[in-house]
């Protein structure tokens, strides 16, 4: 059972470096989306594809922030300029096109500025 | 705005109590989806059950059982016979649809202990 999987699960970067992470969705999916996890909070929307093209974007996603989902298929999110107040778990979900799909969610990728 | 409170912050039980996580949530559509996920200390946000706003029958699913009242705008989530395996962080969220993109509003999220 292939799920969402991202990578790196961990990342530690200094303030001012920028960092890209990878989500590879469930293959048949072609929604896929990014959400941002703070200490103790729940999950936040960020940002939201349907096959190649970026539908929605969060008033999170500073311009600091670029996701891209190239020919529809794995995506990225780089955060430039990493600032400490980006520490936080990415999280990247997919779905069926559909009101009722459910998002299945991959285990995210912890970045800690330092 | 959607809005989902999660009151309980932390719960913990002694295995083999019922325990139940509390749900309101705000919204001003008629139409919305409401979904429990479960995030175990792996990270991952484990879908457990999808509840759309015109069916307010309640669902059992094992030891997983949902109470839906529209009237209170709760979605509550029982666990019964409670395990040690139950310990996670469980996030209740309300569906927003905005450009097509099923946005999901997450609240804080109920830490549950189960203590062996």
């Amino acid at each position: 059972d292939t799920g969402v999987s991202q990578n790196p699960r961990h990342k530690i970067t200094k303030r001012g470096q920028n960092v890209t992470f990878r989500c590879d969705p469930i293959s048949e999916h072609n929604r896929l989306y990014w959400y941002r996890q703070t200490l103790g909070q729940g999950p936040e929307f960020l940002t939201y594809f349907q096959n190649e093209a970026q539908l929605e974007k969060s008033r999170l996603l500073s311009d600091r922030f670029s996701a891209e989902r190239p020919k529809g298929s794995f995506s990225t999110l780089e955060i430039q300029r990493t600032e400490q107040g980006d520490s936080a778990m990415y999280l990247c979900a997919s779905s069926l096109q559909g009101r009722n799909s459910p998002l299945h969610f991959g285990n995210g990728t912890r970045l800690t500025v330092t | 705005a959607q809005k989902v409170t999660q009151a309980q912050t932390e719960i913990s039980v002694v295995e083999k109590e019922d325990v139940t996580l509390d749900c309101v949530y705000e919204t001003r559509d008629t139409t919305y989806y409401l979904f429990w996920y479960k995030q175990p200390p792996s990270g991952e946000l484990v879908f457990l059950i999808r509840r759309n706003s015109f069916d307010e029958q309640n669902e059992i699913s094992g030891r997983y059982s949902w109470n839906f009242q529209k009237s209170t705008s709760s979605f509550n989530f029982t666990i019964t016979a409670s395990q040690v395996v139950d310990s996670a962080v469980y996030f209740c969220a309300l569906s927003e649809y905005v450009e097509g993109a099923q946005k999901l509003v997450f609240g804080q999220g109920t830490r549950l202990t189960i203590n062996p």
